[in-house]
Order: structure tokens, then sequence, then C-alpha cells
């Protein structure tokens, strides 16, 4: 395996720009997560998927907000408008293949976004 | 509902002493119970999990756990410290009635030289 892959690493924007995060996660795991972490605060959970299937939606996902699964692989994050509240970093998680909730998950380095 | 509280921001060590990272959580059902390690501008790295059976969870670099039922809580150990275990430590939870993991503020700990 070689691990949950994000790009870009690292990201500056200016206000009101759109972004967009990609992750891949490690092969066949057919759960694919998004947090977000901001300094001094723990993982935040954001979205999930299983297989292509979009399956929870946390409140913090605001309209400006989408993410994405085609075909149940490689997983894209989109952030529309951004705001100086969005600089965060947004962590990619996968898990086992497997719906049993004792399964590790699995994250990836994280993508850093800073909104000037 | 699932939560987690680790009561203490930072921990402070000396190298070769035994170091203990405190987390406590709450679920309606049975605890799934998770700790991460992460270094400065990284992402996680899983070091152990705690699913049924032994109370006594051993993981990744020497690092240990021990869940305790009647206290809710998950206390992360290792009997002799490294300058190199100096990173921040989040304690997560998953109901069983839930996909996600829900994480702890986290920990700083410093193990000095």
């Amino acid at each position: 395996d070689t691990g949950v892959s994000q790009d870009p690493r690292h990201k500056i924007t200016k206000r009101g720009q759109n972004v967009t995060f990609r992750c891949d996660p490690i092969s066949e795991h057919n759960r694919l997560y998004w947090y977000r972490q901001t300094l001094g605060q723990g993982p935040e959970f954001l979205t999930y998927f299983q297989n292509e299937a979009q399956l929870e939606k946390s409140r913090l996902l605001s309209d400006r907000f989408s993410a994405e699964r085609p075909k149940g692989s490689f997983s894209t994050l989109e952030i529309q408008r951004t705001e100086q509240g969005d600089s965060a970093m947004y962590l990619c998680a996968s898990s086992d293949r497997g719906a049993s909730v004792g399964n590790t998950i699995y994250f990836g380095e994280g993508s850093w976004l800073t909104v000037v | 509902a699932q939560s987690v509280a680790q009561p203490e921001d930072q921990v402070n060590v000396a190298e070769g002493n035994p170091l203990t990272v405190k987390c406590t959580y709450s679920v309606s059902g049975n605890p799934y119970l998770f700790w991460y390690v992460q270094y400065p501008n990284r992402g996680l790295q899983f070091l152990l999990k705690y699913i049924t059976g032994d109370n006594l969870v051993k993981g990744s670099y020497g690092f240990e756990a021990e869940f305790n039922k009647s206290q809710t809580s998950f206390h992360l150990k290792k009997p002799s410290a490294l300058v190199s275990d100096s990173a921040l430590y989040f304690c997560a939870v998953r109901d069983s009635g839930y996909s996600t993991l829900t994480f702890g503020k986290g920990t700083m700990l410093l193990v000095s030289p």
C-alpha cells in the first residue's frame, strides 16, 4: 500500500476564489472520509463515502463545500467562494474493506489551505 | 452522540520515564477507541485501537493503552519515553452505531532529554 495521497499539500488562495483538493485512498478501501483540522483542535468530520455514495455530511459542510467520489476511487473536495475561516488543514482518510466499525481509518498527510 | 475528552493540553516527561496521556469517552453503545499521533505539519498516524477483548492493547513504537469500561477511559501509556515521542496525540472514539470517528482536542507530549 502506498498510503492515502492528497494533493496539493499546500494552497494559498485569495478570498472569494474556488479551490479543489484531491484524495487518492489506499487501494481497495471502500470508505473515504474528509476531515478538517484547525490550529489547536482535533480533526472534525466533514463527510464520508462508501464507494461512490456520499452517505453522511456534517453540518460543518456548508453549501460552499462539495465533495465527490466518482467511480468510487479518488475523491475531490471543492470549496467555492473561499472565506478566511476556511483556512485549515483538510485531511482525507480511508478505511479497510468492509463496514465494521472496528476498521482502522488511515489518514493522508493533509492539504493545508490558507485564505488571504 | 459520541464524544472524547483529553483533559491535558500538554504533558511533560523526562526521557526514560514512563508516560501517560489521558482520554475519557462518552458513547451510548459499545465503544471502539483509537489513538493517533501527529507530527508537525503532518497527517495523523495510527498507533493502536481497542475493539474488544483484552483491556490492555499494544500498538506501534512501544505504546500501549488500557481500556477501563467503568471509568470510561482509554489512557495511552509507554514505559520509557523517548525524545522522538514528542508530538501531538489524539484519542478518538466510534460508537457502535456510527460510521465516523470523533476526536479529542489533542494532547501535546513533550519529552525532555
